[in-house]
């Protein structure tokens, strides 16, 4: 078992562009999240997906789009990245219940100049 | 306003002796707690958990202590190992939320042979 997936590891990205980085996990979970981990301000999370088909905002979800895409991919969406998004993205999946573990992926470092 | 706090930044312990994170809540309605690991360029590990209704729980080296009255809890390690050396982030988390986890800054532990 891989466990929780993501790409890119790295990106830089210029103010404006747009990407999507990419989650899949192959525990058979039903929740999936975004976090980012900002120094000083641990893991804030962005969205969340309960179950397949539905999405849920975070804490954090301004400037942030995402997908589940199906059980196993959740996905998120910068559409026009700005400097304040320069951060390490953690996603995460846990079986669905609010003591179950979360198990985490090995984050992507993102830079937007 | 954070709702997990972790107020020591960094710990240094030598190898073999007691380490002790600390971590203060402010809802009191939080009732699950997660301690997770951290490795440079790695994702968050689970490590230990416990429920509200108990005021203890151990495994292996490592017991967290809760002390619901003070909105604080504590995650002892005895004895401590170099391989220790990590970030911790305290996480709690909402039985009506249940998808949601709140984290802590985390606290980098340093445990010097």
């Amino acid at each position: 078992n891989a466990g929780v997936t993501q790409t890119p590891k790295f990106q830089v990205l210029k103010t404006g562009q747009s990407m999507t980085l990419q989650c899949a996990q192959d525990m058979n979970h039903n929740s999936m999240y975004w976090y980012r981990q900002d120094p000083g301000m641990g893991l804030r999370l962005i969205y969340y997906s309960a179950s397949e088909g539905t999405t849920d905002k975070g804490e954090v979800p301004n400037g942030y789009n995402v997908s589940r895409l199906n059980k196993r991919e959740f996905s998120l969406r910068l559409e026009s990245a700005a400097p304040s998004q320069t951060s390490v993205y953690f996603c995460a999946s846990s079986p669905g219940s609010y003591t179950d573990t979360q198990y985490f992926g090995p984050g992507t470092r993102l830079t937007v100049l | 306003d954070q709702q997990v706090k972790q107020n020591s930044p960094s710990l240094s312990v030598q190898e073999g002796r007691i380490s002790i994170l600390n971590c203060d809540y402010t809802n009191s309605m939080f009732d699950y707690f997660l301690w997770y690991k951290k490795y440079p360029a790695e994702g968050p590990t689970f490590l230990i958990s416990i429920s509200s209704i108990k005021d203890k729980n151990e495994d292996g080296r490592f017991t967290v202590f809760l002390n619901k009255s003070a909105k604080h809890l504590s995650l002892h390690i005895v004895p401590s190992q170099p391989g220790d050396s990590a970030v911790y982030f305290c996480a709690a988390s909402l039985k009506t939320s249940y998808d949601k986890v709140i984290f802590g800054p985390g606290t980098s532990l340093s445990v010097i042979p």
